[in-house]
């Protein structure tokens, strides 16, 4: 299994400001992933974050908006850019960790005011 | 068309009954995988269990179990003897194509199924 923490677990932020999203794996994993749950709704892929990499991104999400970093084999973060109210939403990241896995942290709530 | 389709968005379920979450799927990918999650009101996602397209028999993790037909593109999730802490939103997903690729790794998701046990 793998271990996922996110920060911050929630935010309250105001319009046009920008907020970085922090995901710390407790163990090395190749591929990370960002989602985002908007309320009452699914999850939605944004991209794909690979190390030593560019981040790809779905359609309909770029990186000017969400860019990713992803400096080594245990971290990533997700920028959420220029935030309006539509900006709110529940990110997740997740791993696959093998053995038919894929685990998620607990999310980073985020309000936008 | 949708990948994933969830068609109950809510249920009640009584306390130590039996429920099942009706999951359908849609792809041509000769290689995928079905996973449930459940999500609390708190927001994480919990990994219940997972069935490859492979796999001969059908999925078991404590007192979930997948009913996985294949020919009819659908993947059940079982709860048995609920609890009250069963009470949340569960989600079925899809991977497409082999897990070692980054995009065999991505989840399609459906729309989600809330359920909530009465005691």
């Amino acid at each position: 299994s793998a271990v996922i923490s996110q920060k911050p677990s929630r935010d309250i932020c105001q319009r046009g400001t920008s907020l970085t999203i922090q995901c710390q794996v407790d163990s090395q994993v190749t591929m990370m992933f960002w989602y985002r749950q908007q309320p009452g709704q699914s999850l939605t892929l944004i991209a794909t974050a690979n190390q030593g990499s560019e981040a790809t991104y779905e359609s309909g999400f770029v990186i000017d908006k969400f860019p990713i970093s992803r400096p080594n084999l245990t971290f990533s973060t997700l920028t959420v850019s220029n935030m309006s109210p539509e900006d709110s939403s529940i990110y997740l990241c997740s791993v696959f960790a093998g053995q038919n896995t894929i685990y998620f942290g607990e999310g980073s709530w985020l309000t936008v005011v | 068309a949708q990948k994933i389709t969830q068609t109950q968005p809510g249920m009640f379920v009584q306390e130590k009954e039996a429920v099942t979450l009706d999951c359908t799927y849609d792809t041509s990918d000769p290689s995928y995988g079905l996973f449930w999650y459940k999500q609390p009101s708190s927001g994480e996602m919990i990994f219940l269990i997972y069935q490859g397209s492979y796999d001969q028999q059908n999925a078991t993790e404590g007192r979930y179990s997948l009913n996985f037909q294949k020919a009819r593109k659908s993947a059940n999730l079982v709860i048995s003897a609920s609890q009250l802490g069963d009470s949340a939103m569960y989600f079925c997903a899809m991977r497409e194509g082999y897990m070692i690729k980054a995009a065999g790794n991505k989840l399609t998701f459906g729309g989600g199924t809330r359920v909530l046990v009465k005691p």
